[in-house]
């Protein structure tokens, strides 16, 4: 198994440019999230997916949009980027509930915005 | 409201001292707990997690941590530190909306 692979590695963007960043899994888990990971700031989760077709915002939603369509597929897109959206971006997914069941994470996106 | 505070965002111990991470929680119900361990350049992993029953839990690579209720408490510990232990961790409470609460890190550092 791969586990969660996330593409691209490395991003950089100028404001206002859109991207997808990608994240799949190939364990058959239900639940996905994004986070975002700042200096000092943990992470924060962005959307999270509890199944195909089904996403609700997390705590810093903003700016981002996700879909779900397949049960190993969960992207994140930019619409319009902007400086604050420069981080790295980690995609997880579990079996079940992700309050109460081990998170598998991807090895991260970082992404810069000039 | 939910949240999870790590206290001390930098803490650098010799190799073979005993290593201590705290981690406070608050929330009004019992939380499912869990410790993440990130090495450089590297996602997130899971170390140990607490949901119910014995509130000493052991995980991976010698650590361990200990539930204590009456103290809203969830720290991790290893008798001894060694080189390769040298990463972020982070303690995370398992939110009301299906999701994970993380505290902001303590970064580890091992000295020779």
């Amino acid at each position: 198994n791969a586990g969660v692979t996330q593409t691209p590695k490395f991003q950089v963007l100028k404001t206002g440019q859109s991207m997808t960043l990608q994240c799949a899994q190939d364990m058959n888990h239900e639940y996905m999230s994004w986070y975002r990971q700042d200096p000092g700031m943990g992470l924060r989760l962005i959307h999270y997916s509890v199944g195909a077709g089904i996403t609700d915002q997390g705590e810093v939603p903003n700016g981002y949009n996700v879909s779900r369509s397949t049960t190993e597929d969960f992207p994140l897109r930019l619409l319009s980027a902007a400086p604050s959206q420069t981080s790295v971006y980690f995609c997880a997914s579990s079996y079940s509930d992700a309050s109460l069941d081990t998170q598998y994470f991807g090895p991260g996106t970082r992404l810069t915005v000039l | 409201a939910q949240s999870v505070t790590q206290l001390g965002s930098h803490v650098s111990v010799s190799e073979g001292a005993l290593v201590l991470l705290r981690c406070n929680y608050s929330s009004s119900v019992p939380p499912y707990l869990f410790w993440y361990v990130q090495y450089p350049n590297q996602g997130l992993q899971l170390l140990l997690k607490y949901t119910t029953g014995a509130t000493l839990v052991k995980g991976i690579n010698g650590f361990e941590a200990e539930f204590k209720k009456s103290e809203t408490s969830f720290h991790l510990t290893k008798p001894s530190a060694h080189m390769s232990d040298a990463a972020e961790y982070f303690c995370a409470y398992g939110g009301s909306q299906g999701n994970l609460i993380f505290g902001k890190g303590t970064k580890l550092s091992v000295k020779p």
